[in-house]
């Protein structure tokens, strides 16, 4: 059954401790992303790959950071420096659209982080 | 990098009335945009996208209507039900894969 997992669903984590949430997609898909959820303000991205070993920061990269050493997994670090990290977390993987752009993003169900 | 404004944030309309939802982008080199609804406690699922080589696309009672030009682009929905109760969110992207989103709008349909 294809499709996007995040692991875990729900964290908890003290202040000062960094956490890694886990992205893997079985897709085959190029492209995957982080994007941070809070009320209100939609989907903010925090960071993309377009290939392996390849990534670019988004709008709020700052306090984050990631890896993609495979195609299919694109973990997100969140670590101390990251001064509101309680939110919802999404994950999505796509294949390139027509023309050189994006194609339709699949979400993970997402991962809902609580610093304590 | 890309910059989505969306309205209205909140939506009430009644069973069997149409819907609007309106975006704005900025970035003139997007070339793909997606309408995403999200249920409570569920992820982000596409219901319908535009390129921009198109000026409208509909789906049986989505629609959706892109003004290059005035770089705005607005998704409608008619005959609404309860079950399209949910948040909508707009979506642009420039052909270097950097998606942004609008902030959402919360659209209830009353019985």
């Amino acid at each position: 059954d294809g499709g996007i997992t995040q692991s875990p669903k729900y964290l908890f984590r003290k202040e000062g401790q960094n956490v890694t949430l886990s992205c893997e997609q079985n897709l085959n898909h190029d492209a995957m992303y982080w994007y941070r959820q809070d009320p209100g303000q939609g989907l903010r991205l925090i960071y993309y790959s377009q290939i392996v070993n390849d990534f670019q920061k988004g709008d709020i990269a700052e306090g984050y950071s990631v890896s993609r050493e495979k195609k299919e997994s694109f973990p997100l670090t969140v670590t101390s420096a990251q001064k509101n990290p309680t939110a919802f977390y999404l994950c999505a993987s796509s294949l390139p659209g027509g023309g050189g752009g994006t194609g339709e993003l699949f979400f993970g169900e997402g991962s809902r982080l609580t610093v304590l | 990098g890309e910059n989505v404004e969306q309205h209205p944030s909140t939506l009430s309309v009644q069973e069997g009335d149409s819907a609007v939802i309106k975006c704005t982008y900025s970035d003139s080199a997007s070339n793909y945009f997606p309408w995403y609804k999200q249920e409570l406690g569920k992820r982000p699922q596409l219901i319908i996208d535009i390129r921009s080589n198109v000026g409208e696309k509909k789906d049986q009672r989505i629609a959706v209507t892109l003004n290059k030009t005035a770089k705005h682009f607005s998704l409608h929905i008619t005959e609404t039900q309860p079950e399209d109760s949910a948040v909508y969110f707009c979506a642009a992207s420039p052909p270097h894969n950097d998606m942004r989103f609008g902030a959402g709008t919360r659209l209830t349909v009353k019985p």
